[in-house]
C-alpha cells in the first residue's frame, strides 16, 4: 500500500531564515507530487505540482520554490522566509485520481 | 479560477440533512470531495467524472451536472463524525493534473 511521509510535523523559524520541507512517497512509481498552503482558517491554496522528475509547476510567484530530486521525492524550499509564509503545509500525492496528504507542516515564522 | 461553495457554514443537530455546493464558471473535468477535520489533512471522499453522474457510499454522496459546472455534496441523517470543513476540488479540462480547491464549507453537527 501507498504512503506519505511528510516532515518535520511542527516548525517555528525566524524571519530571514531558510526553510526547506520534505516529503517522500513509498508504495508508487511516478506519482503526482503538490505541496498546498492553508493559511489559519482558510482554503488549500495550491502552491506547485509536480509530473515527474524535475518538472515542476509554480502556481503563485512567491519566496517559495520547490524541486523533485527523486521520482517520489518533493522538497519545499526558502532562502528567506517572510511572516506571510506561516501556515500549515501539506503535501500529497495522485496518480490521475484522488489525492492523498502527508500530516502536514505547521510552520510559524516569527 | 477558484470554484466557489456555498453555503459558507452549516450548523445541524445529529440526524439532519445538509447540502453543500460547488460551482464552476467554466466546464470542469471533474470534481473531487474532501473534508478536513481541524488540525488534519483533508481526506478524500469521492470523485466525480462524467456529466449527470452520481455516486455515495453510506449516507453521504454526490452529484455532478449534466453541464459539468456544478456540484453537489448530500450528507444524509448526519453524525457529529460528519464535522468538519468541506471542500470540492476541480480541474479544468486542459489541465487534469492541477486540482484546484473551492472555498470550504464548514459543517458542524451538535447532539
Amino acid at each position: 500500500s501507498q504512503t506519505i511521509h511528510q516532515w518535520p510535523a511542527t516548525l517555528v523559524q525566524p524571519v530571514g531564515s531558510p526553510l526547506s520541507l520534505e516529503c517522500t512517497v513509498e508504495g508508487t512509481s511516478n506519482p503526482n507530487l503538490y505541496w498546498y498552503r492553508q493559511a489559519a482558517g482558510r482554503g488549500l491554496q495550491l502552491l506547485f505540482y509536480s509530473v515527474g522528475i524535475g518538472q515542476i509547476s509554480s502556481e503563485v510567484p512567491q519566496n517559495l520554490s520547490a524541486s523533485r530530486p527523486q521520482d517520489r521525492q518533493f522538497i519545499l524550499s526558502s532562502k528567506k522566509l517572510l511572516l506571510s509564509d506561516s501556515g500549515f503545509y501539506l503535501c500529497a500525492w495522485s496518480l490521475s485520481g484522488a489525492l492523498h496528504f502527508g500530516n502536514g507542516t505547521r510552520l510559524t515564522v516569527t | 479560477q477558484q470554484p466557489v461553495q456555498s453555503p459558507q457554514a452549516v450548523i445541524l443537530r445529529e440526524g439532519e440533512d445538509a447540502v453543500i455546493n460547488c460551482s464552476s464558471s467554466k466546464a470542469l473535468y471533474s470534481v473531487h470531495w474532501y473534508r478536513q477535520k481541524h488540525g488534519e489533512a483533508p481526506v478524500f471522499l469521492m470523485i466525480l467524472l462524467k456529466g449527470g453522474e452520481q455516486k455515495g457510499h453510506d449516507k453521504i454522496s454526490a452529484s455532478f451536472n449534466e453541464k459539468k459546472q456544478q456540484s453537489s455534496l448530500y450528507l444524509t441523517a448526519s453524525q457529529l463524525s460528519y464535522s468538519g470543513t468541506y471542500f470540492c476540488g476541480t480541474d479544468p479540462p486542459y489541465n487534469t493534473d492541477k486540482l484546484i480547491f473551492g472555498t470550504g464549507t464548514r459543517l458542524q453537527v451538535f447532539p
